[in-house]
């Protein structure tokens, strides 16, 4: 099962910043959190992942909290084409498995 | 870098038949894996390879195979095709097998089972 929940579905407007929020409240001590978007069926693209410290790159910035259970996705000026399934996903740990447990993610449209 | 490839990007099958997808990972990427997306179950991991062995495994029926040749090129096999089998096939290739490398993901095999 996947270890994050996610709301199913937000707006935002074109220009203004996107905060997508995830709960992972029994992530483990060396387990990252990752994100990925997914636009209409075409494969996931990786945007981020962190620890414990915050994260930026050029397509958003990660902010997770001291006790590390949820974390934000911040994309800071969203387009038209941010629209996307974006996922949360923790790093499966257990036995050196590093596969990757998806939820069903946040379905983000970005408006006009 | 070219990113993953796969082929063929889209698949029409009838029950009962096999069918065999292939994966070029990212050039210098030694892991792949697989996963099986459904409007249903969402993504869900079938198996990984790393230096032509199957390291990781999901809880798929034998049905499903794969293998990795020398170059780390991949391909993953269906037999005895079920409707059920209809799904986005993607391929995902990272540098290796630490924990924190980061997957990128192929565009995708569609296969539809009729």
């Amino acid at each position: 099962d996947a270890k994050t929940t996610q709301p199913p579905s937000m707006d935002c407007a074109e220009g203004r910043a996107a905060n997508l929020p995830c709960n992972h409240s029994t992530i483990s001590g060396n387990e990252y959190v990752y994100w990925y978007r997914q636009i209409h069926s075409q494969g996931p693209q990786y945007i981020i992942h962190g620890l414990k410290n915050n994260e930026t790159n050029e397509m958003a910035s990660l902010i997770i909290t001291e006790d590390r259970k949820s974390s934000t996705l911040i994309l800071p000026h969203a387009t038209l084409r941010d629209t996307a399934v974006y996922y949360c996903i923790v790093r499966d740990l257990a036995g050196n498995n590093r596969k990757l447990i998806w939820g069903l993610g946040t379905s983000l449209a970005v408006n006009p | 870098k070219a990113g993953v490839t796969q082929t063929p990007r889209y698949l029409i099958k009838t029950r009962g038949q096999q069918v065999t997808l292939s994966c070029s990972p990212i050039s210098g990427h030694r892991s792949v894996s697989w996963y099986q997306q459904t409007p249903g179950q969402g993504l869900q991991f079938l198996f990984e390879y790393f230096s032509e062995t199957q390291r990781n495994k999901g809880n798929f029926p034998g049905r499903f195979s794969g293998r990795q040749f020398s170059n780390s090129r991949s391909e993953m096999n269906v037999s005895t095709l079920e409707l059920g089998d209809s799904a986005l096939y993607l391929c995902a290739s990272s540098l290796d097998l630490t924990v924190q490398e980061t997957q990128y993901f192929g565009p995708g095999t569609r296969l539809l089972v009729l």
